[in-house]
């Protein structure tokens, strides 16, 4: 059965640090995404990786991916409190997703 | 925005209830996807409807049933409502062969007392 962990669940930083979320999958597949969602929201597409060794920056986040590890992480540069959500990623196949990061970020 | 929405938002059901849920996609997405999110987890795939055939499933009873549509819009039925059923459900429209990239509607937060 495929399975996809993140972690940490809990992520506190303070504003202006840098840090790295991970997330790994238990099977192959072609393709991870990663989103953002805000309490009581919906969920935001931040990212598709397609290949390995995919790359892709998007402000302060970027996103990368190595599925001979069966990994990818999305790192955090500098945050800033509007990056305060929760993120996901989710493999493809059955768009399986990961628990969540719970990110909050303080002055 | 993202295009995608979903009717109703809020919706108290009680159990043994049968309910319907909406979701309207963008123009050209040919594919669509339903999730059930429950407070503080991750979203999990129910099913998804590609060219109104049912094109792959989650680990759900057949109490939860869809339809897709040709004007892009499809259905989440769900008989028998059991409290556990209680979550957000969410679509997620999909133009497959563009990257597949989903977009999500606004979900509908549905309660069973």
């Amino acid at each position: 059965e495929l399975k996809v962990e993140q972690n940490p669940l809990f992520l506190s930083m303070q504003e202006g640090k840098n840090y790295t979320i991970y997330c790994n999958y238990s099977t192959t597949s072609d393709r991870l995404y990663w989103y953002r969602q805000d309490p009581g929201k919906s969920l935001e597409s931040l990212f598709v990786l397609l290949s390995n060794g995919a790359v892709k920056q998007e402000g302060r986040l970027m996103a990368s991916l190595d599925t001979k590890a069966r990994l990818s992480t999305l790192h955090i540069t500098a945050a800033v409190h509007d990056l305060s959500a929760t993120y996901f990623c989710a493999v493809n196949n059955d768009m399986r997703f990961g628990a969540g990061t719970r990110l909050t970020v303080k002055p | 925005e993202t295009g995608v929405t979903q009717s109703p938002t809020h919706l108290i059901k009680t159990r043994g209830q049968q309910v319907t849920l909406r979701c309207s996609s963008q123009s050209g997405h040919n594919t669509v996807s339903w999730y059930q999110q429950a407070l503080g987890q991750g979203p999990q795939f129910i099913f998804q409807y590609y060219r109104e055939e049912e094109n792959g499933r989650g680990n759900f009873p057949p109490r939860f049933s869809g339809l897709q549509f040709p004007n892009y819009s499809s259905e989440l039925n769900v008989n028998a409502l059991e409290l556990d059923d209680s979550a957000l459900y969410l679509c997620a429209s999909t133009r497959q062969g563009y990257g597949d990239e989903q977009f999500f509607g606004p979900g509908t937060r549905l309660t069973v007392l």
